[in-house]
């Protein structure tokens, strides 16, 4: 079963513009992941944040992790055609390499 | 490096018939692991393993078999192919660093499809 949900399920946003997508999960976790896919291709990793952490950043992405809510969200800043892409997060839940993914946002950068 | 490598990159089978999927990895990583990603959904760990030696299963295993002989490869193993099984498949692999575990590097991808 798939321990993480993002949402929305699909985003449009025009180039300059800021993404910001969720991701909800269920039980405690270890470490939470972000990663990308463009089309036809493999997953591609963006951040790891792990469960004593409550924000990171990577060029022009931000994660943030808030444990008690069970949530955690990535922001997109000043998007570029190149950012169209699926987002998947994926749980940790213990310290161990076994991640479950959530079905993913597709973000579509309109230029 | 070559990083995680898979072949074939495409594959259609008839019903019934057997077929492996190749996965290798040049970066030493200790935890290989076979995913398979159906539309509309996130990926579904089939089969992983730790080290040479040593695999389990993961969500989804009925169908598959996998064996690691050395670091670099783990191969799955379609035993019986079935239309419910034509998806595609991503192989990843990972490292731990400092007791902690890490992101995992991803395969390109073999997209199966079972007639």
């Amino acid at each position: 079963s798939q321990q993480g949900e993002e949402d929305p399920q699909a985003l449009s946003i025009q180039e300059g513009e800021n993404a910001t997508m969720n991701c909800s999960y269920k039980t405690s976790i270890n470490n939470l992941q972000w990663y990308r896919q463009n089309s036809g291709r493999g997953l591609v990793h963006l951040i790891l944040i792990r469960s004593n952490e409550r924000e990171k950043h990577s060029g022009r992405l931000r994660v943030t992790l808030d444990t008690s809510k069970k949530s955690s969200s990535l922001l997109i800043t000043a998007s570029r055609a190149a950012d169209t892409a699926s987002y998947f997060c994926a749980t940790g839940l213990s310290n161990d390499y076994k991640l479950s993914f959530g079905a993913g946002t597709t973000v579509t950068v309109r230029a | 490096n070559a990083g995680v490598t898979q072949t074939p990159k495409f594959q259609v089978l008839k019903t019934g018939q057997s077929m492996t999927l190749q996965c290798a990895q040049d970066m030493n990583h200790e935890y290989m692991s076979w995913y398979r990603q159906d539309p509309g959904m996130g990926l579904r760990l089939i089969h992983y393993s730790v080290g040479a030696g040593i695999t389990d299963q993961g969500e989804v295993p009925n169908g598959y078999n996998v064996s690691r002989s050395t670091t670099e490869d783990f191969p799955l193993r379609l035993l019986s192919a079935a239309p419910s099984q034509t998806s595609v498949y991503f192989c990843a692999s990972s490292y731990r660093k400092s007791g902690r575990m890490n992101e995992q590097f991803f395969g390109p991808g073999t997209r199966l499809t079972v007639l």
